[in-house]
């Protein structure tokens, strides 16, 4: 079935640090991918999007890589700051014409200072 | 900077007590989405709304749930007869185009005793 997972459910990275957070997807037909970060107590805010038809895009201090090959997608953050500790989640469209997101399990940010 | 709002922030109910959800996407958008997150889990997908239907649903939008748009800003969630494992928060989201940022509101939680 589908599956959306990610590796390490916590990270933890000195600020200043670049940090890369990763998700492996099993859909091979889903062709498009966010990534959402959320704060305790909120709902996910969208932090950047892929679709299938590229392999990397930047942001702001974000950059999401994906690899269709090995259905992987990770976020990288650069400089980390405080304000980016936060629970950090994937997710897939599982295909053209479709309206359906699965998410990823989600991977804990923490900034140390 | 608008937002997607949704009311009430927690709600509480016994358990095969009907309830209804309420969120007002942001105006100008087209495509609107459920989603609940257990606590502790990922957010789980249930379903999206696209010219006044459903265009998706998952396996956990059975027929105790339906969505309605009834009045052009409102976006509800009703959920027939509660049962304890409906215990979780739930987000609406709403976006301009079938791809794109997802606004997420703030959620409601909802506690089923």
């Amino acid at each position: 079935g589908e599956n959306v997972g990610l590796h390490l459910p916590t990270l933890s990275v000195q600020e200043g640090d670049n940090s890369i957070i990763n998700c492996a997807y099993s859909n091979s037909a889903s062709d498009y991918f966010i990534w959402y970060k959320q704060e305790s107590g909120k709902g996910p805010q969208f932090i950047i999007d892929i679709r299938s038809n590229m392999d990397k895009r930047q942001g702001q201090r974000v950059t999401v890589l994906l690899n269709k090959t090995v259905k992987h997608l990770s976020l990288q953050i650069a400089a980390t700051q405080p304000g980016d500790s936060a629970v950090y989640f994937c997710a897939e469209k599982t295909g053209s014409g479709t309206y359906k997101y699965i998410f990823g399990t989600g991977t804990r940010l923490k900034v140390l200072a | 900077e608008p937002e997607v709002t949704q009311t009430p922030s927690h709600q509480v109910t016994q358990m095969g007590q009907e309830v209804i959800l309420r969120c007002v996407p942001i105006s100008n958008h087209l495509y609107f989405y459920w989603y609940r997150q257990i606590l502790g889990q990922k957010v789980e997908f249930l379903v999206s709304f696209y010219n006044n239907e459903i265009s998706e649903k998952s396996e956990i939008f059975d027929d105790q749930f339906s969505v309605e748009r009834p009045d052009g800003s409102n976006f509800t969630l009703k959920i027939r007869s509660t049962k304890l494992e409906d215990s979780a928060m739930y987000f609406c989201a709403s976006t301009r185009a079938n791809l794109g940022e997802q606004y997420f509101g703030p959620g409601t939680r909802l506690t089923v005793t």
